[in-house]
C-alpha cells in the first residue's frame, strides 16, 4: 500500500519561515503535488516536482529528493491568510493522487 | 464552466437511505476524479474517469458505492442504503486529462453529507 508521512500541525508568527516536510511510500511515483486547503473550501493546487530540486513559485517553494522519497513545502514571509491546511499528494500513476493526512498551518499575529 | 461545481453542497439523509452526489467538471476536461475526506483526514481517492469510463474504481468503499459519468462532462456518485460512516465531505476534481507530468487536478468546493 502507500503511506505518506507528514506533520499533523505547524504554528508559527507572521513573517516567519515554514517547512512542511512529506516522507511517502508508494507503489508508483510521477510526482509530488501540494493543494492548500482553508477551513470548509476546496484543496486548491500549489506545486509539483517531478524532479529532484527546487521549485519556486512566489513565497511558496516545493523540493523533491526522489532518491529519498522525500519533498518540502516552504511558506515564506508568512501572512495570515496562510492559515490553512496543507496537503503532499504524490502522483502515483499519470492520473491517481494519493494524499498524506495534511499539515494544519496557524498564523499568529 | 469557470471552475468545477457539484450539488447539494449539503445533504443530510437517514440511515439506509439512498444519496446521489453530482459533479460538473471544467469545461473540456476529459478526466474526472472522486474523493472523501472525513473530518480532519486527507483525501481518499474514490474513483477516475477518463472520458465516460472508469479505468479505476478501486477506491470505492464497497459495492453500495457507484458512480457514473455521462456525454464526458457531468458525473454522479451514489451511495446506496447509506450508513453512518458515510458522512465525510465528498469531492470532486477535474483535469485536463493529459498523461505525463504536471495534469492539475482543480477541486469542486464538496458535499458535506451527514448519515444520521
Amino acid at each position: 500500500g502507500q503511506s505518506l508521512e507528514q506533520p499533523s500541525e505547524v504554528t508559527a508568527v507572521e513573517g516567519a519561515i515554514v517547512q512542511i516536510n512529506c516522507t511517502y511510500q508508494t507503489s508508483g511515483f510521477y510526482g509530488l503535488s501540494w493543494y492548500q486547503q482553508h477551513d470548509g473550501g476546496a484543496p486548491t493546487f500549489l506545486s509539483y516536482n517531478a524532479l529532484d530540486g527546487l521549485e519556486e513559485t512566489g513565497r511558496f517553494s516545493s523540493f523533491l529528493s526522489r532518491s529519498d522519497s522525500y519533498g518540502y513545502l516552504l511558506l515564506q514571509e508568512l501572512q495570515m491568510k496562510d492559515s490553512a491546511s496543507y496537503f503532499c499528494a504524490v502522483r502515483e500513476y499519470d492520473y491517481k493522487l494519493s494524499f498524506g493526512a495534511g499539515t494544519t498551518v496557524t498564523v499568529r499575529a | 464552466g469557470a471552475g468545477v461545481s457539484q450539488s447539494p453542497s449539503n445533504k443530510v439523509t437517514e440511515k439506509g437511505k439512498d444519496v446521489e452526489l453530482r459533479c460538473d467538471p471544467i469545461s473540456g476536461h476529459t478526466a474526472l476524479y472522486w474523493y472523501r475526506q472525513s473530518l480532519g483526514q486527507g483525501l481518499e481517492f474514490l474513483i477516475y474517469f477518463q472520458g465516460n469510463s472508469a479505468p479505476d474504481k478501486s477506491g470505492l468503499p464497497s459495492d453500495r458505492f457507484s458512480a457514473e459519468r455521462t456525454g464526458g462532462s457531468v458525473s454522479t456518485l451514489t451511495i446506496q442504503r447509506t450508513q453512518q460512516e458515510d458522512s465525510a465531505v465528498y469531492l470532486c476534481a477535474s483535469s485536463s486529462g493529459l498523461a505525463g507530468v504536471g495534469d492539475t487536478q482543480y477541486f469542486g468546493p464538496g458535499t458535506r453529507l451527514t448519515v444520521l
